[in-house]
């Protein structure tokens, strides 16, 4: 298996533009997992996927967050309008049972 | 709010000694407890998980929980370079998905 597949790897874009990360899971996983990760904050949970459904997103720091999971092979992240502080690697993770794989992730830059 | 808790390091420990890392999480109905190691520029990879009181042992790695003291604690014997990383706590509750402590640095001195 090629492990979870996140693109971009890297994403550069201005402030006020729509960011949209993608993920493909791990076949046969059955949960979905979104993080953040910066230097201040660590790794953060921000919203996670159980066969495609949302399950909880409170981690979701604010509106300009949404995620969809229109099937069991992908998911997107999309931050729409972008700000500086949403510079972070964003790290997408499936599992099927404890453990959770994680994906390369998305550095994004905001400028 | 569920908060873990590890001292940031950086840890220097000699090659070949024995390497302590600790964590301390908040949320008393925690029920399972892992340690990832992420290396600079890489994503975290699960070294192993706990979910009893107690030792768990695999290879050179053992994974300490005391639920009492909510505290857990991850041994590398026979410290090698290989693993000079950062080492993160992570704590489930009764949902799925995990709260990461910010992670200690090991350094292994050759």
């Amino acid at each position: 298996d090629a492990g979870v597949i996140q693109s971009p790897r890297h994403e550069v874009t201005e402030m006020g533009q729509e960011v949209t990360l993608r993920c493909k899971p791990i076949s046969g996983h059955d949960y979905l997992f979104w993080y953040r990760q910066t230097m201040m904050r660590g790794l953060e949970l921000l919203i996670y996927f159980n066969n495609n459904v949302p399950i909880d997103d409170s981690g979701m720091p604010e509106d300009r967050f949404s995620a969809k999971m229109p099937n069991a092979s992908f998911s997107t992240l999309k931050i729409q309008p972008s700000e500086p502080r949403d510079s972070a690697v964003y790290f997408c993770a499936s599992s099927l049972g404890p453990e959770q794989f994680f994906g390369p992730g998305t550095r994004l830059t905001v400028l | 709010q569920k908060e873990v808790e590890q001292n940031s390091g950086p840890l220097s420990v000699p090659e070949g000694a024995i390497a302590s890392l600790n964590c301390t999480y908040s949320d008393r109905g925690s029920q399972s407890f892992f340690w990832y190691r992420q290396y600079s520029g890489k994503s975290p990879e699960l070294i192993m998980f706990i979910y009893s009181n107690g030792d768990k042992e695999d290879g050179r790695f053992t994974a300490q929980l005391n639920k009492a003291s909510q505290y857990v604690s991850l041994l590398i014997r026979d410290s090698q370079p290989s693993d000079s990383a950062t080492y993160l706590c992570a704590v489930r509750g009764g949902a799925d998905g995990l709260t990461f402590g910010k992670g200690t640095h090991l350094i292994i001195q050759p």
